[in-house]
């Protein structure tokens, strides 16, 4: 049973343009919600993160929003750049423990 | 400073034996957690301590596998005996405070493949 979802295993996108990653959650509890990016043989670093209390939050090119009440959240990237290339995880925090997604792997095409 | 590392970075072995990964946390990191991901899947949560203490390791497979962190610094994670489902990517990471909202700093992981 996963609380975590991303939907979309795999997602291509031009260098200039906007990605727009997304991740889906069942548990209404979540009061905190985390992308973290993952290189290939590195483990997960962290990108972002929103508090539910929140519905956006801003970092340079990278924003996040939250719906809570269609328990949904994407991550934008704009411009994207061929240094984004990587695994996005999004991951859900409730009190210490943390759950995440299964990933969604973004290819900038320069 | 240094980050979290692991060790081994790639371990093979045989259905049975039993192998030892080490995590070293970010140094006065108190809360140390161990994940795990397998074939590309989630990754899943495995075990949080807060130094020595296990804090929470409800998301142990099975009594096959053993965590400790002897004396609140590194943790060792041991599969005895292993099983063809162990095999995956063992992550370890460390935050400072703890909590859901506390960011937590990965290591590279060890790929396990048992044979």
């Amino acid at each position: 049973d996963q609380q975590v979802k991303q939907n979309s295993p795999s997602l291509s996108v031009q260098e200039g343009r906007i990605s727009i990653l997304n991740c889906d959650y069942t548990n209404s509890m979540f009061d905190y919600f985390l992308w973290y990016k993952k290189y290939p043989a590195e483990g997960p670093t962290f990108l972002i993160s929103i508090s539910s209390i929140k519905d956006k939050n801003e970092d340079g090119r990278f924003t996040v929003f939250l719906n809570k009440s269609a328990k949904h959240l994407s991550l934008h990237i704009v411009p994207s750049q061929p240094g984004d290339s990587a695994v996005y995880f999004c991951a859900a925090a409730l009190y210490d423990k943390v759950i995440f997604g299964p990933g969604t792997s973004l290819s900038v095409i320069p | 400073e240094a980050g979290v590392t692991q060790f081994p970075s790639h371990s093979v072995i045989e259905k049975g034996q039993t192998v030892t990964l080490r995590c070293d946390p970010i140094s006065g990191h108190d809360n140390l957690y161990w994940y795990r991901r397998v074939m590309g899947k989630e990754i899943k949560f495995l075990l949080h301590f807060v130094k020595e203490s296990k804090q929470d390791e409800s998301g142990m497979p099975n009594n096959r596998f053993l965590a400790e962190r002897t004396g609140g610094t590194y943790s060792t994670l041991k599969v005895q005996p292993a099983e063809l489902e162990d095999s995956g990517v063992y992550f370890c990471a460390s935050s400072l405070v703890g909590g859901g909202t506390d960011t937590q700093y990965f290591g590279p992981g060890t790929r396990l493949t048992v044979l």
